[in-house]
């Protein structure tokens, strides 16, 4: 069964803390991102790696870091810098661009609560 | 900002009647393409217009895109209550430095009672 896979589904952070975020796929996709979604807002880009080993910031990229070692896996690490952590984290995958037609397949989030 | 932008923020309509959701946005695109979110769940792509193409079907789905008033609609015909859910748009535009971005905009909350 294709798709992307996240865990946990939720996660509690403590003050002070770093946390990690799992994202998995297996839909063999190039490209993989990761957004934050706040209570009734859209979502933001917080960073987006388009091939192993490189990976570019996005729009909130500022208390996060992420890695990219293997191709089917894009780890988001919250760290304790980011000091508002708590929202509903999406990871996206999709083949890379061709001719800016690609769709992002979504996988079901983690929601992150501080304690 | 280049976001889109929904409208309605929310709508709540009877089962069978159409509903009906715009996007507005501010620069020129690509493309437009709208998604669908279960209430705590991720996004489902539904359908994707081209920047050169007026209107889209996919079953009980109509896609239009006026690039000159930089809005497109979605009609969802014959509502049922599986519709429910938030519904976004995203545009996918060439930012400064000629990268490729897909913003998305805050949705629409779609209610469809019984």
């Amino acid at each position: 069964d294709g798709g992307i896979t996240q865990s946990p589904k939720y996660l509690f952070r403590k003050e002070g803390q770093n946390v990690t975020l799992s994202c998995e796929q297996n839909l063999n996709h190039d490209a993989m991102y990761w957004y934050r979604q706040d209570p009734g807002q859209g979502l933001r880009l917080i960073y987006y790696s388009q091939i192993v080993n490189d990976f570019q910031k996005g729009d909130i990229a500022e208390g996060y870091s992420v890695s990219r070692e293997k191709k089917e896996s894009f780890p988001l690490t919250v760290t304790s810098a980011q000091k508002n952590p708590t929202a509903f984290y999406l990871c996206a995958s999709s083949i890379l661009w061709i001719r800016g037609e690609e769709t992002q397949y979504f996988g079901p989030g983690t929601r992150l609560l501080v304690l | 900002s280049q976001q889109g932008e929904e409208d309605p923020q929310a709508l709540s309509i009877q089962e069978g009647e159409n509903a009906t959701m715009n996007c507005s946005y501010k620069t020129s695109i690509n493309n437009l393409q709208w998604y669908r979110q279960n209430s705590g769940r991720g996004l489902v792509h539904l359908i994707l217009i081209r920047s050169n193409e007026r209107e889209k079907h996919s079953g009980r789905l109509r896609v239009t895109l006026d690039t000159s008033k930089k809005s497109s609609s979605l009609l969802i015909t014959a509502s049922r209550a599986a519709d429910t859910a938030s519904y976004f748009c995203a545009t996918r535009f060439i930012a400064q430095g000629g990268s490729e971005k897909l913003v998305f905009g805050k949705g629409t909350k779609l209610t469809v009672n019984p």
